[in-house]
Parts: C-alpha cells; structure tokens; sequence
C-alpha cells in the first residue's frame, strides 16, 4: 500500500536560513509526489510535483524537491526563507488503488519562519 | 486562483441540520475530490467522482452524500449535523485520464461551523 510519511509536524527557521521539510513515501510502483503549501484559511496550493522525469525538481518561490528512489524520500528545500513562507506544507503520494488514484496526503509540516 | 470554486465561503448552522456545499472543478477536469479538514483529524479524504461517477471512498460518514452532475460540478450533502462536522471541507479536481501524474488544483473551501 502506498503512504507518505512527514517526519516533523513542525520546524522553526530564522528568516534567510535554508528550510528542509522531510518526507518519506511507501509505494510499490514508481510513485507521483507533490508538495502543497496551505497558508492559514486558505486552500491548498501547488508548490511542485515530480513524476519520473528530473529527479531534482524545481518549484515556485524558490522552493525544490529531491526525489531519492534508495531513501524513499522526496524532501523540500529553500535556501532562504522568507516571512512569508510560514504556513503547513503537505506532501503527497498518488496511488493506484481500485482502479482510480488517489492522493495520499501526509499529515503535514508547520513551518515557522522568525525574524 | 487554482480555477476551483467552492460555494459558500462560510456556512453557520445548528445541529440537526442539512447542508449542500457546491464544488465547480477546472475547465476540463473530469475528477472531483472531496476533503475534511478539521485540527484533531487532519485532511481526510472523502470520496471521488470521475465524469458523473463515484470512484472511490475513503472516511465519509453515512450522514454524507455526494454526486456529481452531467455539467461536473458537484455537491456534497451533510445531514444530520453534529458538532464535530465542524471543519473545513475541500474540494480538489484533477484531469486523471488514467495516469497518476496529474496535480490535484484546490479550492478555497468551505469553513462549516455547527453550533
């Protein structure tokens, strides 16, 4: 069965600093991930996705992701934060399961961004 | 603006109730997702339609029903409201013709409070 695995529920960071939020993904096929970012009441928004192609994919605001098949992991980078990127971060795995996909949704990261 | 539209924004009412949330997808996508968002649960996904058609369920109550219509928007229905439907409830498209690379777009939601 396939699941995603945020490993931190929150990670603080001082403004300019890098940003790394961790993910780790089960899937017994070569999986699709994405990264969401979901700023308070606000909906969830695309950041980027990986889907065979670039291993190291690049998204918006500057943020990128690593796909590592060995790790199982698809990590998401910044080098340096902005105020403004506080807010959850999702990551998620598209499954195949009874013949449709679904999204796999992790639990989400809580990223806080300080002066 | 992911080109999804959920109507209303906010939705206040009391226990016992029903309520329809209304969903309209991205021009072109065939699938509809369905999402509760709530502080103690975290996203859980509901149910899916793909072109009219119910194609997987996941932690939807009996109390809850969906469908979506020839036009593919689509309506989610909550009956007999408690307290802790409280949440905010997404809704999420995607094209979905067969693969699983395609990127699910979100709306904004919609923030039920039962009181």
């Amino acid at each position: 069965a396939q699941s995603v695995t945020q490993l931190d529920s929150h990670v603080s960071v001082s403004e300019g600093t890098p940003v790394l939020l961790r993910c780790n993904y089960s899937s017994s096929y070569s999986p699709s991930l994405f990264w969401y970012v979901q700023h308070p009441n606000k909906g969830l928004q695309l950041l980027l996705k990986y889907t065979s192609a670039a291993t190291l994919v690049k998204g918006i605001n500057g943020f990128e992701a690593e796909f590592k098949k060995s790790e199982t992991s698809f990590h998401l980078t910044k080098p340096s934060a902005h105020m403004s990127d506080a807010a959850e971060y999702f990551c998620v795995v598209s499954a195949l399961s009874s013949g449709t996909y679904k999204y796999i949704f992790g639990t989400g990261t809580r990223l806080k961004v300080l002066a | 603006d992911s080109g999804v539209t959920q109507t209303p924004k906010h939705l206040i009412t009391a226990t016992g109730q029903r309520v329809t949330l209304r969903c309209s997808p991205r021009s072109g996508d065939l699938s509809v997702y369905w999402y509760q968002q709530s502080l103690d649960q975290g996203l859980q996904f509901l149910i899916q339609y793909y072109n009219g058609e119910e194609r997987a369920k996941g932690n939807i109550l009996e109390r809850f029903s969906a469908q979506q219509f020839p036009d593919l928007h689509s309506e989610l229905n909550l009956s007999s409201l408690e307290l802790g439907d409280s949440a905010l409830y997404f809704c999420a498209s995607s094209v979905e013709f067969g693969g699983g690379n395609a990127e699910a777009f979100f709306g904004q939601g919609t923030r039920l409070t039962v009181v």
